[in-house]
């Protein structure tokens, strides 16, 4: 089984719908993060969190909300879905140990029409 | 914005040939990564170089950090088709980490 994994791989939605992804880790890890991959533009961090309790703004928070609901799961939220959130969103996580490796998911292929 | 940028955007060369791509970033930093990404699918983490090391090895793969240049090498040698793919830098001044746009590798068997 995948390490970090999420839901939905792929979503299509209409602008103004609330979408909901998860992610979640079997790695044990403190630290989890979600990012948004636009073509050209690499890796964009929306938002991180290093421990149950600790929620932190990424470079590009805006529309985005996240929760945390234990060590092994971590939601980012779309809370009215716009176009220009179209792209494909990766969860990642990393540990403690000062290696700062990130292990990242599959992806979800949002689309908002 | 992002911290790191990569050059080339692209890159081409046939099978058996060295690829390199190059990594520039703007401010100091703890460490820098290297990973892959295969079309569409998620990251994968290659090498992590600290700022105290200027050279490291991993396999076929070998990275340099100048950080008095702020830059970074990644070198493939003797590709394979099978290295097609992007390859992003990464860095990591202090809580979270800044990706490039990536080079997108192609290797011609």
């Amino acid at each position: 089984d995948a390490d970090v994994t999420q839901t939905p791989r792929n979503r299509i939605t209409k602008t103004g719908k609330r979408i909901m992804l998860e992610c979640s880790q079997t790695k044990g890890h403190d630290r989890m993060y979600w990012y948004r991959q636009d073509p050209g533009l690499g890796l964009r961090l929306i938002y991180y969190s290093f421990d149950v309790k600790d929620i932190n703004k990424g470079e590009i928070s805006d529309g985005y909300s996240v929760s945390r609901q234990a060590q092994a799961k971590f939601s980012l939220s779309l809370e009215s879905a716009i176009p220009n959130q179209t792209a494909l969103y990766f969860c990642a996580t990393s540990d403690f140990s000062g290696r700062d490796e990130q292990f990242f998911g599959p992806g979800t292929r949002l689309t908002v029409l | 914005s992002q911290q790191g940028e990569e050059d080339p955007q692209a890159l081409s060369i046939q099978e058996g040939e060295n690829a390199t791509m190059n990594c520039s970033y703007k401010t100091s930093i703890n460490n820098l990564q290297w990973y892959r990404q295969n079309s569409g699918r998620g990251l994968v983490h290659l090498i992590l170089i600290r700022s105290n090391e200027r050279e490291k090895h991993s396999g076929r793969l070998r990275v340099t950090l100048d950080t008095s240049k702020k830059s970074s090498s990644l070198l493939i040698t003797a590709s394979r088709a099978a290295d097609t793919a992007s390859y992003f830098c990464a860095t990591d001044g202090g809580y979270d980490m800044r990706f490039g746009a990536g080079t997108r590798l192609t290797v011609k068997p």
